[in-house]
């Protein structure tokens, strides 16, 4: 089984529409991530939290939150979706300070 | 302003030569750098982490470097194969250590037979 899952894959909303994604980790870590991912763009930070109690903004955090419900999982909400921000979104773990990430397998959302 | 640059969007080269993959950055003074292999519609896959106290890491055909007075770093594939082919992605933390990451674009490799 894979050490970090996202759900769902692939998703197509349409504007205005509530959305989110889930991540979910077996690795223990308790640093996880959301990655936005544009061509062209590279891969943008949007969230993160260093454990349970601890959310922090990323570089592109206006329209989305996030939810830590347990070490092993970090959900990315879209309040209100728009068609900017359709991309491919990946989550990530990491153990300690030195950063090392571990991705998982991205969701790709498209949103009319 | 801080910037991380991979020099090249594409590179292509024949099997069987080394790649030279550039990372130069500005404003930041990392305490180390890492490199990430992603395919195709796939998550980022870790290769190697260099401290800044470190000039050269190697890992089987992997070798990167990393130079602070230059703020660059550079990753060589050798004996390169048409399975290396793929985007290769450059990152650094951002204040130091203790911080999330800041990636740069990616260099897409195309190794051909």
């Amino acid at each position: 089984d894979a050490d970090v899952t996202q759900t769902p894959r692939n998703r197509i909303t349409k504007t205005g529409k509530r959305i989110m994604l889930e991540c979910s980790q077996t690795k223990g870590h308790d640093r996880m991530y959301w990655y936005r991912q544009d061509p062209g763009l590279g891969l943008r930070l949007i969230y993160y939290s260093f454990d349970v109690k601890d959310i922090n903004k990323g570089e592109i955090s206006d329209g989305y939150s996030v939810s830590r419900q347990a070490q092993a999982k970090f959900s990315l909400s879209l309040e209100s979706a728009i068609p900017n921000q359709t991309a491919l979104y990946f989550c990530a773990t990491s153990p300690d300070a030195m950063e090392t990430q571990y991705f998982g397998p991205g969701t790709r959302l498209l949103v009319l | 302003s801080q910037k991380i640059e991979q020099n090249s969007e594409a590179l292509n080269i024949q099997e069987g030569k080394t790649a030279t993959l550039t990372c130069n950055y500005t404003n930041y003074s990392p305490a180390y750098l890492q490199w990430y292999r992603q395919d195709p519609g796939r998550g980022p896959v870790f290769l190697l982490l260099i401290r800044e106290n470190e000039k050269e890491k190697r890992k089987e055909r992997l070798k990167v470097t990393f130079d602070t007075t230059l703020k660059q770093s550079l990753f060589h594939i050798t004996a390169s194969q048409p399975a290396d082919s793929a985007t290769y992605l450059c990152a650094l933390d951002r204040l130091g250590g203790n911080t999330p990451l800041v990636f740069g674009k990616g260099t897409r490799l195309s190794v051909i037979a």
